[in-house]
């Protein structure tokens, strides 16, 4: 199994409190993902980053932040949350063009 | 744009074979993954195509054509474990940007 790890796994949070979410690679993978999942949706690309300090905006990127200062770090931060962003929160990594890509375990976020 | 359309559930039987469709609609298009998801569970790998044609793995089979845009995966042999959801994924022409659609959940009934 690839080595991608999530953090937290589970979080409830208040609406309009910060919320980050870490991604830990050691597979020295250049390309990181962040992705949401909701149901009759399936997975939605946010954010996603093609090496340290570069990044790009997905198809859901409104309300979201994203941060890549190492190579096997890419944290997903909520400046304030709202209900709608509750989700199940999906980092995966890819090391080089054309290939799959692997995905950790999940982040189950509930936003009250 | 992107536009990925498969069905959103399908039922076969234990032992049969089942193909799951796909068709996408894309600005740039470099290739096309299947991915399959137990509930609860990450997104794993099944296969991907870049060129036209069938490509066969076991038990599953996926299929491409470019000019139709169009891709199917096909189960033989179905087993109740195959009971998941099955998502079909496009790779745009940079070569690492992956656009999901909405996931096939499959029912596998004895």
């Amino acid at each position: 199994d690839a080595g991608i790890t999530q953090s937290p796994r589970h979080k409830v949070t208040e609406t309009g409190t910060p919320v980050t979410l870490r991604c830990h690679q050691t597979e020295n993978h250049r390309y990181m993902y962040w992705y949401r999942q909701d149901p009759g949706h399936g997975l939605r690309l946010i954010h996603y980053s093609y090496g340290v300090k570069d990044t790009d905006k997905g198809e859901v990127s409104d309300g979201y932040s994203v941060s890549r200062s190492k190579t096997e770090d890419f944290l997903l931060t909520l400046e304030s949350a709202t209900s709608s962003q509750t989700s199940v929160y999906f980092c995966a990594i890819r090391d080089s063009m054309n290939t799959e890509a692997f995905f950790g375990q999940g982040t189950r976020l509930t936003v009250v | 744009g992107q536009n990925i359309d498969q069905p959103t559930e399908m039922t076969a039987t234990e032992g049969a074979i089942v193909q799951i469709n796909c068709t996408y609609q894309t600005s740039g298009f470099n290739g096309l993954f299947w991915y399959q998801q137990h509930a609860g569970e990450a997104p794993t790998f099944l296969s991907y195509n870049v060129l036209d044609g069938l490509e066969e793995k076991g038990r599953f089979s996926s299929f491409l054509s470019r000019s139709k845009g169009y891709s199917y995966l096909l189960l033989k042999e179905l087993q109740m474990k195959d009971s998941a959801s099955y998502l079909c994924a496009t790779l745009n022409t940079g070569g690492f940007k992956t656009i999901f659609g909405a996931g096939t959940r499959l029912f596998v009934k004895a």
